[in-house]
């Protein structure tokens, strides 16, 4: 079975401070994503990666920043939080189209 | 940039009867997927249809395409109450490799 996995289930962070979400998957997968999920907005794709060290912006990527130098791995790093980042953060990974996404279990993050 | 859209947004039924839910989209496709979300957790695949095929099952789930109306059916037979769920239809984005692009749910509760 694949497995994605999130370094945090629940994480508390203050404003300002630099926060790093890791996502690991464990079946070379291609792709990756990070998507935020929201009530009433669904989800919304951040960042992309189709390979090591490749990624392309998602629809919302502004405050956010990533880095995949390794296949199984894929952070999601905001610079500076801040309380509108207040989400739960979806790591999800695919081997390629038109293949399903699978997801990791979410990091729920909270600014203060 | 969402396509897909579901319908209703919640649905409350009770355990055994069916439930069916709806998911339209505005430009052509070559699959179709829906995915499950339990509380607090990531998504879960639930099954793929390609735009070439009409009807296709999995166990209780019966999902249907229609191209030319542009929409997408979940039938779930017996529902039973862990099948209390948020369910998304998501479709690949027009020439963009493996990126989805997600509805933002159907609230399904099933009473005991």
């Amino acid at each position: 079975d694949v497995k994605v996995t999130q370094s945090s289930r629940y994480l508390v962070k203050r404003t300002g401070e630099k926060v790093f979400l890791e996502c690991v998957q464990d079946m070379d997968h291609e792709n990756m994503f990070w998507y935020r999920q929201d009530p009433g907005l669904g989800l919304r794709l951040i960042y992309f990666s189709y390979d090591v060290k490749m990624k392309e912006k998602g629809d919302i990527p502004e405050g956010y920043s990533v880095s995949r130098e390794k296949k199984e791995r894929f952070s999601l790093i905001l610079e500076s939080a801040s309380t509108n980042q207040t989400s739960m953060y979806l790591c999800a990974s695919t081997p390629g189209p038109p293949r399903e996404q699978f997801f990791g279990p979410g990091t729920r993050l909270t600014v203060l | 940039s969402q396509q897909g859209e579901e319908d209703p947004q919640a649905l409350s039924i009770q355990e055994g009867e069916n439930a069916t839910m709806n998911c339209s989209y505005k430009t052509s496709i070559n699959n179709l997927q829906w995915y499950r979300q339990n509380s607090g957790r990531g998504l879960v695949h639930l099954i793929l249809i390609r735009s070439n095929e009409r009807e296709k099952h999995s166990g209780r789930l019966r999902v249907t395409l229609d191209t030319s109306k542009k929409s997408s059916s979940l039938l779930i037979t017996a529902s039973r109450a862990a099948d209390t769920a948020s369910y998304f239809c998501a479709t690949p984005l027009t020439g963009a490799n493996s990126k989805l692009t997600f509805g933002k749910g159907i609230t399904l509760s099933v009473r005991p």
